[in-house]
């Protein structure tokens, strides 16, 4: 069955703090995708990053970096010098591609509390 | 990526009433969802919106209590039907635009009282 963890339930950081976000899942299919969700407190989802099972490249965006390692079934996520701005819930999620017809599994979320 | 409006964006309603969400996409999409946001839960998806046919309705939901429709590729309504206060939540519609990249819209607070 298909399951995604996000253990840490709230992580509180100051400001220019680096802070990773842990993300690990369970699926049976060989093919399936990966995402990371921001959602502020004003409840919209923003879309962050998808990643597809073939490729376990690293990617870096401006402060934002993710580790994807099939071999421990984790995506993580890594929030280089962080912003208040970045205080927010952050989602990973879990979509197989035969099955489940773009069905997105969310972990539980990690509450990111970024001081000044 | 596809611009996805919903309507309300937040209501107060009564046990025992019913409330239609809107979902507009800014473009024609095939894939539409909906999702369910309970207070400081994680998102479950409520059911797929099929353009033209019935819904798909994931484990725990069912139709007489989220009607679901989708008249065409860029709207579909959800009903939250004979409301109680568990039904508190946000209702979040998504979309696939392009392939494996889902947007989702800016959600629908809903508490009842």
């Amino acid at each position: 069955a298909q399951k995604v963890t996000q253990a840490q339930t709230e992580i509180s950081v100051v400001e220019k703090e680096d802070v990773t976000l842990d993300c690990v899942y369970e699926t049976r299919d060989t093919t399936y995708y990966l995402f990371w969700y921001k959602q502020p407190p004003s409840g919209e989802l923003v879309f962050l990053i998808r990643r597809n099972s073939f490729d376990e490249q690293n990617e870096i965006s401006g402060r934002y970096s993710w580790n994807f390692q099939k071999s421990t079934s984790s995506f993580n996520f890594t929030i280089t010098a962080s912003q208040v701005v970045d205080s927010a819930v952050y989602f990973c999620a879990l979509s197989e591609v035969y099955n489940q017809g773009g069905k997105l599994i969310f972990g539980q979320g990690t509450e990111l509390s970024v001081k000044p | 990526s596809a611009v996805i409006s919903q309507k309300p964006s937040r209501d107060i309603c009564q046990r025992g009433t019913s409330l239609t969400i809107q979902c507009q996409v800014d473009s024609q999409v095939t894939m539409m969802f909906w999702y369910r946001q309970q207070p400081g839960q994680s998102l479950t998806l409520i059911a797929t919106a099929n353009q033209g046919s019935e819904a798909t309705y994931e484990s725990g939901f069912v139709i007489d209590k989220f009607p679901i429709s989708r008249p065409n590729l860029t709207f579909s309504t959800l009903t939250v039907s004979n409301m109680s206060p568990e039904d508190s939540s946000i209702y979040l519609c998504s979309v696939e635009d392009p392939p494996k990249e889902q947007f989702f819209g800016p959600g629908t607070r809903l508490t009842v009282l």
